[in-house]
């Protein structure tokens, strides 16, 4: 595997199920990234995590919780959704360091998700 | 706050011509980084080229290339010889320091739907 992979690419939910977006970087980058990406509004930084600690929340719901084990993995886990939460959701990653500005962001594929 | 503009919604144009997408921003950082994505219908954010501000070279990589204009705040995007592999969404984005780590938070435009017809 290369790059920025996600899983699952498609994903239908109820609003009271409970799911897991999973994203695995194979850069050696240290920092991760969501974002939300829906109709016609432009990318939404969800969070951040730097050196596996979260490093920005954007004012994020509750019903969203991300997860960082290590610098490779990025998890989000889903409850009790609406449906306006449906959207593609984006994971990046990207090496950063302490100061100046540092290195682009690589994106994965993404995860469609729809929430009935 | 920080802003990107792209003008053009979707734009169409017949294979082979050559197409520009605009691209305007506003930051009061005095660095900054100027981003340009794809984004074809499988959904991944292909990167294609960062510049940084105070490099006002343009630049050409094959049929693309980039013109920077710092006294304009414009990041334009000029394909040449468009392909229908071109079709795609692009997306202009534009960064500043979030954090003492040094991450950066892009500030994305809406995007442009660009269409190549055959």
């Amino acid at each position: 595997e290369t790059g920025v992979t996600q899983t699952p690419r498609h994903l239908v939910m109820g609003m009271t199920n409970k799911k897991s977006l999973k994203c695995e970087q194979h850069l050696g980058h240290n920092a991760m990234y969501w974002y939300k990406q829906s109709a016609k509004k432009p990318l939404e930084l969800m969070f951040v995590y730097n050196f596996k600690e979260q490093t920005e929340n954007n004012s994020v719901p509750s019903r969203f919780s991300p997860e960082c084990p290590n610098s490779s993995h990025l998890f989000l886990h889903l409850h009790t959704l609406q449906p306006e939460d449906s959207a593609l959701y984006l994971c990046a990653s990207s090496q950063e360091s302490s100061g100046g500005f540092t290195d682009t962001q690589y994106f994965g594929p993404g995860t469609r998700l729809t929430v009935l | 706050a920080q802003k990107v503009t792209q003008a053009q919604t979707e734009i169409s144009v017949v294979e082979k011509e050559d197409v520009t997408l605009d691209c305007v921003y506003e930051t009061r950082d005095t660095t900054y980084y100027l981003f340009w994505y794809k984004q074809p219908p499988s959904g991944e954010l292909v990167f294609l080229i960062r510049r940084n501000s105070f490099d006002e070279q343009n630049e050409i990589s094959g049929r693309y290339s980039w013109n920077f204009q710092k006294s304009t705040s414009s990041f334009n995007f000029t394909i040449t010889a468009s392909q229908v592999v071109d079709s795609a969404v692009y997306f202009c984005a534009l960064s500043d320091q979030i954090s003492n780590f040094g991450n950066e938070k892009l500030t994305f435009g809406t995007g442009t739907r660009l269409t190549i017809i055959p």
